[in-house]
């Protein structure tokens, strides 16, 4: 039982560059999520899904775009990259919207 | 939206005495109060949470209590230990603007001295 993987977990990309993050749960949960974290803003929602089938925008959507590929799968893309999107990401799950989250281990992004 | 703030953002103890961490929200209509610490170089894991219909909430060394009238919920960490070092988030959540989803707060740098 993995729980939340998340891979990779260090990327350097060159601005203009694109990528996908990529995440899966074993737990059978239905939601999921992708949240940055940034020194001293704690962690802010990007994108989540509800349940399969659904996404819906967080705090900080732009730049970004996501895909529910099933009920395990939730990945993140980042269509061109800047500098500004340099951060730790992080996806989670649970069970139902606001219930124990889980998280897997985060991936350090880059962009120069 | 939500709005969570979080103080203090470091807090220096003596291992044994006791740590406080303090959250305000901004909207009524949150109900879900979830407390997660975050050791260096890992994601977030849940240490305890309360809802709204709770004062307070109690698992061994940790104590979470919610003032829903004034909008504040604090963390409570009894006989710290040196383990107990780490990051501590507050969030909360409800429906906002249609949404459940939870809003976290900026963190706190527990550092627990031996």
């Amino acid at each position: 039982n993995a729980g939340v993987t998340q891979t990779p977990k260090f990327q350097v990309l060159k601005t203009g560059q694109s990528m996908t993050l990529q995440c899966a749960q074993d737990m059978n949960h239905n939601s999921m999520y992708w949240y940055r974290q940034d020194p001293g803003m704690g962690l802010r929602l990007i994108y989540y899904s509800a349940s399969e089938g659904t996404t819906d925008k967080g705090e900080v959507p732009n730049g970004y775009n996501v895909s529910r590929l099933n009920k395990r799968e939730f990945s993140l893309r980042l269509e061109s990259a800047a500098p500004s999107q340099t951060s730790v990401y992080f996806c989670a799950s649970s069970q139902e919207m606001n219930t124990e989250a889980f998280f897997g281990q985060g991936t350090r992004l880059t962009v120069v | 939206g939500e709005n969570v703030e979080q103080h203090p953002s470091t807090l220096s103890v003596q291992e044994g005495d006791s740590a406080v961490i303090k959250c305000t929200y901004s909207d009524s209509a949150s109900n879900y109060f979830p407390w997660y610490k975050q050791e260096l170089g890992k994601g977030p894991q849940l240490i305890i949470d309360i809802r709204s219909n709770v004062g307070e909430k109690k698992d061994q060394r940790i104590a979470v209590t919610l003032n829903k009238t004034a909008k504040h919920f604090s963390l409570h960490i009894t006989e710290t230990q040196p383990e107990d070092s780490a990051v501590y988030f507050c969030a909360a959540g409800g429906n906002s603007g249609g949404y459940q989803k939870v809003t976290f707060g900026t963190g706190t740098k527990l550092q627990v001295i031996p």
